[in-house]
């Protein structure tokens, strides 16, 4: 167990709907990365959140968004949902630093299977 | 830009064979490099990391060392398990300079491994 949980697991939607995927990170971990793993993808960077604040971006898509809270927990909304978005979307967090250096390494969670039909 | 290009699956070998995974990647400045395995059904993991040149990261009878000169990160297992059977991926983190906050964790395409008995 990682510690980092993602809701909800499953998720089967229509075209043209909007979702939002949630992770908890694991205690004390201060950044919050989305990723979508696709079968002709591979692992696609989405998004960077450290304690709230976005901090880097990879191809996200504009219908897509999202948003670290103040408890650190976050949110990944799609919207407009194609079917090309059918992915397994992981979230994963950091502490960020040790000893005041990047770490870079992540804790992921088990993913959220999203079906756009 | 960054990238991590590793060589494409499925491998399959037999237990106790020795197994070597190429990755190689683009990067500017110093990266970090890592290795993540995925088994069936689960998020990613590190399996091992490396920081600077030179560095070898090993776990689990896994080893991959740092090239600077050849931009390489190659995993290798001496004698492979049925249980190391997964889906492999090599990464970097293109941090925002390593004090920064801001990482971009890119990763391959990953290699999927399976293990005859």
């Amino acid at each position: 167990d990682s510690g980092v949980t993602q809701t909800p697991k499953h998720l089967i939607t229509a075209t043209g709907q909007r979702v939002t995927l949630r992770c908890s990170p694991r205690s004390g971990d201060l950044s919050v990365y989305w990723y979508q793993q696709s079968l002709d993808q591979g692992l696609q960077f989405l998004i960077q959140y450290y304690n709230g604040e976005e901090r880097a971006k990879g191809n996200i898509l504009e219908r897509f968004s999202a948003q670290q809270f103040p408890d650190l927990h976050s949110e990944l909304n799609l919207s407009s949902l194609e079917l090309g978005d059918s992915a397994l979307y992981f979230c994963a967090s950091s502490v960020a630093y040790v000893s005041g250096l990047n770490t870079g390494e992540l804790f992921f969670g088990e993913g959220s299977r999203l079906t756009v039909l | 830009g960054n990238s991590v290009t590793q060589m494409e699956g499925p491998v399959t070998l037999s237990e106790e064979a020795f197994l070597t995974i190429n990755c190689t990647y683009t990067a500017t400045g110093y990266p970090s490099l890592f290795w993540y395995v995925q088994y069936p059904g689960e998020g990613l993991q590190l399996l091992l990391k490396a920081t600077k040149a030179d560095d070898k990261g090993s776990n689990k009878g896994f080893e991959a060392t740092y090239r600077k000169e050849t931009t390489s990160f190659h995993l290798e297992k001496g004698s492979v398990q049925v249980s190391d059977s997964a889906v492999y991926f090599c990464a970097l983190n293109a941090a925002q300079g390593v004090y920064s906050s801001a990482s971009k964790i890119i990763f391959g395409s990953g290699t999927r491994l399976s293990i005859r008995p």
